[in-house]
């Protein structure tokens, strides 16, 4: 079976630009979270999705923001890029139904953003 | 609040040797705890969970954690380190409602000598 799976694997963009990223979770799986990891510390928690709704936020600036498909598959746009955003963004996803609050997160192999 | 604490930053051990990676965490109610590992340039592996059930909770790749309420304690074990278990180790926390996210540690660097 597939894996959580993100694309592209690497990106260099310049300040300013914007950035879209893509995961798509593991067949079966409704929720899919946003993490972002600055190199050298724990991922942090963007965005959480289910059935297409946001069901939670980290503290993130209105420059980041989200999406979920009717697959299940779901884009992290980030725009007007600072130098700072430059990490490695991992998507997750959850198993959702009873007991999965307890159920672990899978996760992907992340994107590799640059920001010069 | 939810939090963890990695005690150590970085432990360095011998192939052969035991290995302990400390966490403590902090939760207003039933945590579930769960460790995970990440190799250099991939994504983070599910190492093992505790979810209320049995307080020993075992893992993949021979790993062993313990849940300590009285001490709020998730320590990571191994009874013989292996040079493939070298990488970063995140200790995290989630709450018991469903979608919440998860609380990663700072983490802590397992280097393995031989």
């Amino acid at each position: 079976d597939a894996g959580v799976t993100q694309s592209p694997t690497h990106l260099i963009k310049t300040r300013g630009q914007h950035v879209t990223l893509r995961c798509s979770p593991i067949s079966g799986h409704k929720s899919v979270s946003w993490y972002q990891q600055v190199l050298g510390q724990g991922p942090q928690f963007i965005f959480q999705y289910y059935e297409k709704e946001e069901r939670g936020r980290g503290n993130f600036p209105d420059r980041f923001s989200a999406r979920q498909f009717p697959n299940y598959s779901s884009e992290l746009n980030v725009n007007a890029l600072l130098l700072g955003d430059s990490a490695l963004y991992l998507c997750a996803s959850r198993g959702v139904g009873v007991g999965a609050y307890n159920s672990p997160l899978h996760f992907g192999n992340g994107t590799r953003l640059t920001v010069t | 609040a939810q939090s963890v604490t990695q005690l150590d930053s970085h432990v360095s051990v011998s192939e052969g040797t035991p290995v302990l990676l400390r966490c403590n965490y902090s939760s207003s109610y039933s945590p579930s705890l769960f460790w995970y590992v990440q190799h250099p340039n991939k994504g983070l592996q599910l190492l093992l969970k505790y979810t209320s059930a049995a307080t020993l909770v075992k893992g993949i790749n021979g790993f062993e954690a313990e849940f300590k309420k009285s001490e709020t304690s998730f320590h990571l074990t191994k009874p013989s380190a292996h040079m493939s278990d070298a990488a970063e180790y995140f200790c995290v926390v989630s709450g018991w409602q469903a979608g919440t996210a998860l609380i990663f540690g700072k983490g802590t660097t397992l280097s393995v000598s031989s």
